[in-house]
């Protein structure tokens, strides 16, 4: 599975936007690009994915860079909800199984 | 939205018993669904497939006989800790393929501790 590299930890002030990075060099052509995100005690939840162009849906957009090596979640406004950790994942279009990196811990501040 | 469901959210039993956790799918079917263990501050490690009909497919170094899966119908499976000890304490998620945009559900988790 191909890997990505995520930053440990990212901090924001609520009601600012939030761009999390995730670097992905391996990338393969057949693979698309998840983000979940985890809260405290709680199972993973979908955030958004993407192929190659960019994504927006009511939780956030997906930025893709054009070789593909590079992705960016963007969080509009973050509010104190969405401090969790953030997961950026490989997924070979055959397959549905997802394998969890270290991901991005965030931390939103009133 | 899809919901999947696991039950129990906790549980604590004595060193050597054996435990079963259930993950099911409430308004989907299933024909695949994952489990995972999740040690405290680190992320999710997959133990294995769950095959409905069929054996399930474990990760390397996920011991088959220690965590028994079972995938009996579209919407149940089960795993099974047994002989369990304290350093199986851990928490354990399951997932399945349900949504129309190809992502997954996640379970709520089940917190096992082994005393």
């Amino acid at each position: 599975d191909a890997k990505t590299t995520q930053p440990n930890s990212m901090e924001s002030n609520e009601e600012e936007p939030v761009h999390l990075p995730c670097n992905h060099s391996t990338i393969s052509g057949t693979d698309y690009i998840h983000w979940y995100r985890q809260l405290p005690s709680q199972g993973p939840e979908y955030v958004i994915h993407g192929l190659t162009s960019n994504v927006n849906n009511r939780m956030a957009s997906l930025a893709i860079a054009e070789d593909r090596k590079s992705s960016t979640l963007i969080l509009h406004r973050a509010t104190l909800r969405d401090a969790a950790v953030y997961y950026c994942i490989l997924r070979d279009g055959g397959t549905d199984k997802l394998i969890f990196g270290t991901g991005t811990r965030l931390q939103v501040f009133p | 939205g899809a919901v999947v469901s696991q039950h129990p959210s906790r549980v604590i039993c004595k060193s050597g018993t054996s435990v079963k956790i259930e993950c099911r799918s409430l308004d989907f079917q299933a024909t695949t669904m994952f489990w995972y263990r999740q040690f405290p501050k680190q992320s999710l490690m997959l133990m294995a497939t769950s095959n409905e009909g069929s054996k399930a497919t474990y990760e390397q170094g996920v011991e088959k006989d220690k965590f028994l899966i079972n995938h009996a119908s579209l919407t149940l499976s089960t795993l099974t800790v047994t002989s369990a000890h304290p350093e199986d304490s851990s928490f354990y998620i399951c997932s399945a393929a349900g949504g129309w945009r190809g992502e997954l559900f996640f379970g709520e988790g089940s917190r096992l501790t082994v005393l």
